[in-house]
């Protein structure tokens, strides 16, 4: 069975500095796995998705994601951080029959003047 | 841009009392879910829902819950005597198709914060 694990709770950075938020997944087989941002009293929005056509996956508002089968990891990246981008971010894995989705606890993203 | 919405945003009952959850899915989408979120925990999926039936359900989901789509706008999540665990925020989603297709994105709505007095 699919899982991920997100190893910050929490993350906080300046503005205009790099986001690093870090995902690692376990699977028997090879994954799709996505990145979801969560606004206050907004709906979870999807920033991207891996699906095993490209490593290096670009999404929305300048994320882009890596993944690295040797480290089984699908870390979230950014170049530099913008107010905007304060946010809840989840890693998330489809099960096996796609018919529903595995979530991450989550990583609060704090961004500071 | 089509969302998903829900109704409404927060839900105040007293434990083992009905209720029902709301959303409007994406008009052309074929295909529901529900999940939910205990405060300090995973989003944790409920069930899923496709041509009128449950595709697939979680341990969570047991004979307390019911879904349903009355019409062809609205799909309903129903508690029929609610738990003080229960309470949570339930998150509503439809993607416009199922399994590996290229279409499967899953658009979800705001939430509704149940709280279970």
């Amino acid at each position: 069975a699919q899982s991920v694990t997100q190893l910050d709770s929490h993350v906080s950075v300046s503005e205009g500095t790099p986001v690093l938020l870090r995902c690692n997944y376990s699977s028997s087989y090879s994954p799709s796995l996505f990145w979801y941002v969560q606004h206050p009293n907004k709906g979870l929005q999807l920033l991207l998705k891996y699906t095993s056509a490209a490593t290096l996956v670009k999404g929305i508002n300048g994320f882009e994601a890596e993944f690295k089968k040797s480290e089984t990891s699908f870390h979230l990246t950014k170049p530099s951080a913008h107010m905007s981008d304060a946010a809840e971010y989840f890693c998330v894995a489809p099960s096996g029959g796609y018919n529903k989705l595995i979530f991450g606890a989550g990583t609060r993203l704090a961004v500071h003047p | 841009e089509p969302e998903v919405t829900q109704t409404p945003s927060h839900q105040v009952t007293q434990m083992g009392q009905e209720v029902i959850l709301r959303c409007v899915p994406i008009s052309n989408h074929l295909y529901f879910y529900w999940y939910r979120q205990i405060l300090g925990q995973k989003v944790e999926f409920l069930v899923s829902f496709y041509n009128n039936e449950i595709s697939e359900k979680s341990e969570i989901f047991d004979d307390q819950f019911s879904v349903e789509r009355p019409d062809g706008s609205n799909f309903t999540l129903k508690i029929r005597s609610t738990k003080l665990e229960d309470s949570a925020m339930y998150f509503c989603a439809s993607s416009l198709a199922g399994g590996r297709s290229s279409y499967n994105e899953q658009f979800f709505g705001p939430g509704t914060r149940l709280t279970v007095l």
